[in-house]
């Protein structure tokens, strides 16, 4: 099993639409909590960090935390044809970095 | 203010030769990753240093691949005798500590080819 588990898509949705990207830990060491954004070709882009269980929201997107069920969810509200990219969950205790494969969104004008 | 840099952006190499990845990381940052990325896949940890020392190498494949930073500051990621496997992207990464939380930026890459 995977330390981190995350449906790799591809999830297409047209603009304006909420979308929902999920990932799921095994180890419940992890602590903090990180969604990345990460256009072709380019290095991954941090969007979110979160420690505790709970959402947090900044902007269009906020990241929520259940660790009772080890599941972390990042939600786009009025999605962009900009936010067309591959979005990585990942986590981390101390300086063990963890991420997962990355779901590839395509949000469609 | 600048990010993490990396260079060359692209490298092509046959088989068997040697290669030097460089990362500059966010002036400040004491701790610099090293990660390699295959397609489809996210970031795979290879080496974590803090300073000039690697804590955490555990990540490196075999001894063909070694890292250094001695000044603490850009790091040089090498690997020797390159065989076709070690095609992937590496990234590059740096942080620094905010209270309890480790945020990490990272570099664009450098796209490794070998032939």
């Amino acid at each position: 099993q995977k330390e981190v588990e995350q449906d790799p898509g591809p999830l297409s949705v047209p603009e304006g639409a909420i979308v929902s990207l999920n990932c799921t830990y095994s180890n419940s060491a992890f602590q903090y909590f990180m969604w990345y954004r990460q256009y072709s070709r380019k290095g991954p882009e941090l969007l979110m960090y979160t420690y505790s269980s709970g959402n947090k929201e900044d902007g269009r997107f906020t990241a929520q935390v259940d660790k009772s069920s080890k599941y972390i969810s990042l939600f786009i509200r009025d999605s962009q044809p900009s936010d067309s990219a591959t979005y990585l969950c990942a986590t981390h205790y101390g300086q063990n970095f963890v991420f997962g494969p990355g779901t590839r969104l395509s949000v469609l004008p | 203010g600048a990010g993490v840099s990396q260079t060359p952006s692209n490298k092509v190499t046959e088989k068997g030769k040697y290669v030097e990845l460089r990362c500059d990381p966010i002036s400040g940052h004491t701790a610099l990753y090293w990660y390699r990325q295959s397609l489809g896949q996210g970031p795979e940890f290879l080496i974590y240093f803090q300073g000039t020392g690697a804590a955490d190498d555990s990540g490196l494949p075999n001894d063909r691949f070694f890292a250094v930073r001695p000044e603490g500051s850009v790091s040089t990621l090498k690997i020797q005798r390159t065989e076709r496997g070690d095609s992937a992207v590496y990234l590059c990464a740096s942080s620094s500590y905010r209270g309890a939380t480790y945020e990490q930026y990272f570099g664009p890459g450098t796209r490794l080819t070998v032939t």
